[in-house]
């Protein structure tokens, strides 16, 4: 079984702060890991995944992921948010190549002038 | 360019009615997925498919129905047996071969029912 849980569905941080939006997951075998981001009205659009290789994860528009096995998580953080950061972030786990993919509910990114 | 496409974006649906969202994919995955998605919440699978003629119940799979008679096409059917389809409903596909497969979206379809 797999499932994730995103902390806070909701997160506020200025322009030019800190982005951190929490993930943690449970899974019976090593997971595969991934964070989406949904801008209003459109698809998903994968911002970076895990797939056991460093536990450290860059992906695009500055985003990055730390894989922490001993914490279950997989926090999304990025340095400084910018307006167009503005959306939902979905964080999902999959277990095996050929295996369903669960996703969390989501957290809101606001950012503020 | 590769990708997914849906059709239609918008679709409004009378009581009683059948309705058919339509998704293909050129990217030559072998997956393909049914998302519905409710206004403030996460993803539900309604159906999957790993290979041609063969798909597989997800999470939410009643009222609503597949067909995977091609490769590149998964049209999901919202039938009248759903008693609740208003939502926004999103095809995927992933390749099964690489590691830690991707799955890649459309730009979703919205579903109302008037």
């Amino acid at each position: 079984a797999q499932s994730v849980t995103q902390l806070g569905s909701h997160v506020s941080v200025s322009e030019g702060a800190l982005v951190l939006l929490r993930c943690n997951y449970s899974s019976s075998v090593p997971p595969y890991l991934f964070w989406y981001v949904q801008y209003p009205n459109q698809g998903l659009q994968l911002l970076l995944k895990y797939t056991s290789a460093a536990t450290l994860v860059k992906g695009i528009n500055g985003f990055e992921a730390e894989f922490k096995k001993s914490e279950t998580s997989f926090h999304l953080t990025k340095p400084s948010a910018h307006m167009s950061d503005a959306a939902e972030y979905f964080c999902a786990v999959r277990n095996t190549n050929a295996g369903k993919s669960t996703f969390g509910d989501g957290t809101t990114l606001t950012v503020k002038p | 360019d590769g990708g997914i496409t849906q059709s239609p974006k918008y679709l409004f649906r009378k009581e009683g009615q059948n309705v058919t969202l339509s998704c293909e994919q050129n990217l030559n995955h072998d997956a393909m997925y049914w998302y519905r998605q409710d206004p403030g919440q996460g993803l539900r699978l309604i159906y999957y498919s790993q290979i041609v003629n063969d798909f597989q119940k997800g999470d939410i799979a009643e009222g609503y129905s597949v067909s995977r008679e091609k490769k590149e096409s998964f049209p999901l059917t919202v039938t009248s047996a759903q008693k609740n389809p208003t939502a926004f409903y999103l095809c995927a596909s992933s390749s099964l071969l690489s590691s830690g497969n991707t799955i890649y979206f459309g730009e979703g379809s919205w579903l109302t029912v008037v």
